[in-house]
């Protein structure tokens, strides 16, 4: 089966300042690894996805997101954020065997100070 | 491209009515999911159909809730005999098959009083 784990349920960063939001993973097989952002009172808006190739990978707004597969992690990464960065932000894996569906993690909200 | 649409974005339903939540894919996105976000338990997988066909309803619950898809343009998520419980954010999402990114919707907020 597969899950996502978010250990930070909240992250608080200055403006300005680099950000890396954690996510790891658990699944045996080839997972298709992604990020999402939710801002308030809207659905989950893609910001980047991994299916192969260059571990890291890049997304919207400047975001970039590394797989590591030792570690079954694809930590969010970007290097200076901005106030309207601020809001949850998902992980969330699929797994070719059980079709497209997305298994999230609980999300960790952004918070960034200005 | 409008997007996902899911219609209404709130609803407000007294404990044991029925609730009925709509969703209208991209044009051209052969599967619909269903999921369900609450604070709790987070987002959740309910339901998924494949041109048109139901798929995968392992996440629904089993009672009072069903899904259908009676066109490729909409499908529904029905609640029967609401329960307090059930109050959440519904999220409609939608894909190209064999595409894994799935666009959301912009969610329907059901509360049970």
């Amino acid at each position: 089966a597969q899950s996502v784990t978010q250990p930070d349920a909240r992250v608080t960063v200055s403006e300005g300042a680099s950000l890396q939001l954690r996510c790891k993973y658990s699944y045996s097989g080839t997972p298709y690894l992604f990020w999402y952002v939710q801002y308030p009172r809207q659905g989950l808006q893609l910001l980047l996805k991994y299916y192969s190739g260059d571990p890291v990978v890049q997304g919207v707004n400047g975001f970039e997101a590394e797989f590591i597969k030792s570690n079954s992690s694809f930590h969010l990464r970007k290097a200076s954020v901005h106030w309207s960065d601020s809001a949850v932000y998902f992980c969330a894996v699929s797994a070719m065997t059980n079709y497209n569906v997305l298994y999230f993690g609980s999300g960790t909200k952004l918070t960034v100070e200005p | 491209n409008a997007g996902v649409i899911q219609t209404p974005r709130h609803k407000v339903t007294g404990k044991g009515q029925e609730a009925t939540l709509w969703c209208e894919p991209i044009s051209g996105h052969s599967a619909v999911f269903w999921y369900r976000q609450t604070i709790v338990q987070g987002l959740e997988f309910l339901t998924y159909f494949r041109n048109q066909a139901p798929i995968d309803d392992s996440g629904m619950p089993k009672e009072r809730f069903s899904a259908q898809m009676p066109n490729q343009s909409h499908s529904t998520l029905k609640i029967q005999s609401t329960q307090p419980q059930d109050s959440a954010v519904y999220l409609c999402a939608s894909s190209l098959w064999g595409v894994y990114e799935q666009y959301f919707g912009p969610g329907t907020r059901l509360t049970v009083l």
